[in-house]
C-alpha cells in the first residue's frame, strides 16, 4: 500500500513569516509528485507538478523542491499571508494512473 | 469554462435509499476520479476511470459503483447508503494520470441519516 505523509498536521504563524512543509513517499517507481492548495469551502487546485528529481518549481511566494531518492518534497512559503491559509495537500502520481494523497498541512496565518 | 461539475452539491439520504452522484467534465479528458473526504483521513480514492467505458476500484470501492458510458461523464452511485458513507465526494480528472495535475469538481456533501 503507497503511503504518502505530510508533517506538520497543522500550524500557526504570524503574518511575515517564512514557513515550510514536508512531503514524504516512496522512492521506488516514481513518476509524480503534486502540490495542490486547499481552501476552505473551495475545491483542491494545483500548485505544481514536479517529475525530475532535483525539481524546483516556482510561483510568487512559494515555491517547492523534490528529492525522488530519498522520497520527500518541501514546500516553502516566504512571507506568509493571510490569505495563504489553507489546507495543502501532496499527491504521489502513479504509474497506474491514480494520485494517492497525503491528509495536508493546515496553515493558518495570524494577522 | 465550467471544468469539472458535481451534481448535486448536497443531499441527505436516509439509510437503505439508492442515490447516483454525477461528475461531469468538458476539457475532454481521458482519466476521471471519485474520492472522498473524511475529517482527518484525507482524500481516498474510490473508483476511478481511464477512459470511456472502463472503471477501476480504488482504495475504498466497497459499497459503490460507477460507470463511465461518455467520456465527459462519471457517475457514482450508491446502491444502499449507509451512514459510513457519510462524506465528501469529490471528482476529479486529468489528462494524463498520475503525472499531470488533477482538476477537482466542487464537492458533494452527503449525509446518510
Amino acid at each position: 500500500i503507497l503511503n504518502v505523509e505530510q508533517s506538520p498536521q497543522s500550524l500557526h504563524v504570524q503574518e511575515g513569516d517564512s514557513t515550510n512543509f514536508t512531503c514524504s513517499f516512496p522512492s521506488s517507481n516514481f513518476y509524480a509528485l503534486h502540490w495542490y492548495r486547499w481552501e476552505t469551502a473551495k475545491s483542491p487546485e494545483a500548485l505544481f507538478v514536479m517529475t525530475l528529481n532535483g525539481d524546483e518549481k516556482k510561483k510568487g511566494r512559494i515555491s517547492a523542491t523534490l528529492n525522488t531518492k530519498e522520497g520527500y518534497s518541501y514546500l516553502y512559503i516566504k512571507g506568509s499571508q493571510p490569505e495563504d491559509s489553507a489546507t495543502y495537500l501532496c499527491a504521489f502520481g502513479t504509474g497506474t494512473y491514480k494520485y494517492i494523497f497525503g491528509t495536508g498541512t493546515r496553515l493558518k496565518v495570524l494577522a | 469554462n465550467a471544468g469539472v461539475t458535481q451534481t448535486p452539491k448536497f443531499r441527505v439520504l436516509k439509510t437503505g435509499q439508492s442515490m447516483t452522484l454525477l461528475c461531469a467534465q468538458d476539457m475532454n479528458h481521458e482519466y476521471m476520479y471519485w474520492y472522498r473526504q473524511d475529517p482527518g483521513m484525507g482524500l481516498r480514492l474510490i473508483h476511478y476511470s481511464v477512459g470511456e467505458g472502463t472503471t477501476a476500484k480504488g482504495e475504498v470501492p466497497d459499497g459503490y459503483n460507477v460507470s463511465r458510458l461518455k467520456k465527459q461523464n462519471f457517475l457514482l452511485g450508491l446502491e444502499s447508503a449507509a451512514p459510513s458513507q457519510t462524506s465528501v465526494y469529490f471528482c476529479a480528472s486529468s489528462t494524463a494520470g498520475g503525472t499531470t495535475e488533477a482538476f477537482f469538481g466542487q464537492g458533494t456533501r452527503l449525509t446518510v441519516v
